[in-house]
C-alpha cells in the first residue's frame, strides 16, 4: 500500500501570511493527488485534484503542485476562514490512503 | 445539487452487526464509483471501502477486510456498508463520497458494551 505522509502535523500562523503544506508519497502517483478542507464537525471539502488543479468555486489563494512523490500545498494570504485541518490524498490505485492531517491553527 | 445522505448509524455492542446507507440525489448515480471513509473522534480521514459504478468491482482497507461489504442498488440511488464483526476501534463518523469529490456529513457509529 503507498503511504502518505504529510508535514507539518501542525502550523500556527497568521491571517496574511503564505504557508505551505508538504504531502510525501512513498511511492510514485503521478499526479493522482487530491488536497482537502476539514472544519469541525463538518465533512472534507475537496480543494485542489490532479495535484493542481483548483476545485470550482475554491477561491485562487490556494494552489497546488508537485508530481511523482512530493506535492505541496499553498495558501497564498491566509484568510480567517482558512483555519482548519487539511489532508492530502493519492487516488492512483486502492486502497486510497490519506495523509495524516496538517491542523492550521492562528498564531 | 450533488447530495449524499447516510443514515443508519448507531450504537452496538463489540461483535455486533450494522449496515449504513447512503442516498446520492442529483447526478446519476449509475455513473460514479463510490467510496465510503471513516474518522475516528479526534482522528485523521481513513479510506475503508470502494465500490464500482456497476458494482462488479469492491476494495477493501486492510483493517475492515473480511468484516465489512459495500453494495449498492443503483435503480434506488443508494450505496450501503455491512459492518460485522465490529470492534471498539470502528468506533468512527462513516463518510460516503463520490469518488473524490463530493461526500456526505457522516453517520457516528459507536461501538461500545
Amino acid at each position: 500500500d503507498i503511504q502518505m505522509t504529510q508535514s507539518p502535523s501542525t502550523l500556527s500562523a497568521s491571517v496574511g501570511d503564505r504557508v505551505t503544506i508538504t504531502c510525501r508519497a512513498s511511492e510514485d502517483i503521478v499526479t493522482w493527488l487530491a488536497w482537502y478542507q476539514q472544519r469541525p464537525g463538518k465533512a472534507p471539502k475537496l480543494l485542489i485534484y490532479k495535484a493542481s488543479i483548483l476545485e470550482g468555486g475554491v477561491p485562487s489563494r490556494f494552489s497546488g503542485s508537485g508530481s511523482g512523490t512530493e506535492f505541496t500545498l499553498t495558501i497564498s494570504s491566509l484568510q480567517p476562514d482558512d483555519f482548519a485541518t487539511y489532508y492530502c490524498q493519492h487516488y492512483i490505485s486502492y486502497p486510497y490512503t490519506f495523509g495524516q492531517g496538517t491542523k492550521l491553527e492562528i498564531k | 445539487d450533488v447530495q449524499l445522505v447516510e443514515s443508519g448509524g448507531g450504537l452496538v455492542q463489540p461483535g455486533g452487526s450494522l449496515r449504513v446507507s447512503c442516498v446520492g440525489s442529483g447526478y446519476p448515480f449509475s455513473h460514479y464509483s463510490m467510496n465510503w471513509v471513516r474518522q475516528a473522534p479526534g482522528k485523521g480521514l481513513e479510506w475503508i471501502s470502494a465500490i464500482s459504478n456497476t458494482g462488479t468491482s469492491t476494495y477493501y482497507a486492510d483493517s475492515v477486510k473480511g468484516r465489512f461489504s459495500i453494495s449498492r442498488d443503483n435503480d434506488k440511488n443508494s450505496l450501503y456498508l455491512q459492518m460485522n464483526s465490529l470492534r471498539v476501534e470502528d468506533t468512527a463518523f462513516y463518510f460516503c463520497a463520490r469518488d473524490i469529490t463530493y461526500w456526505g456529513q457522516g453517520i457516528l457509529v459507536t461501538v461500545s458494551s
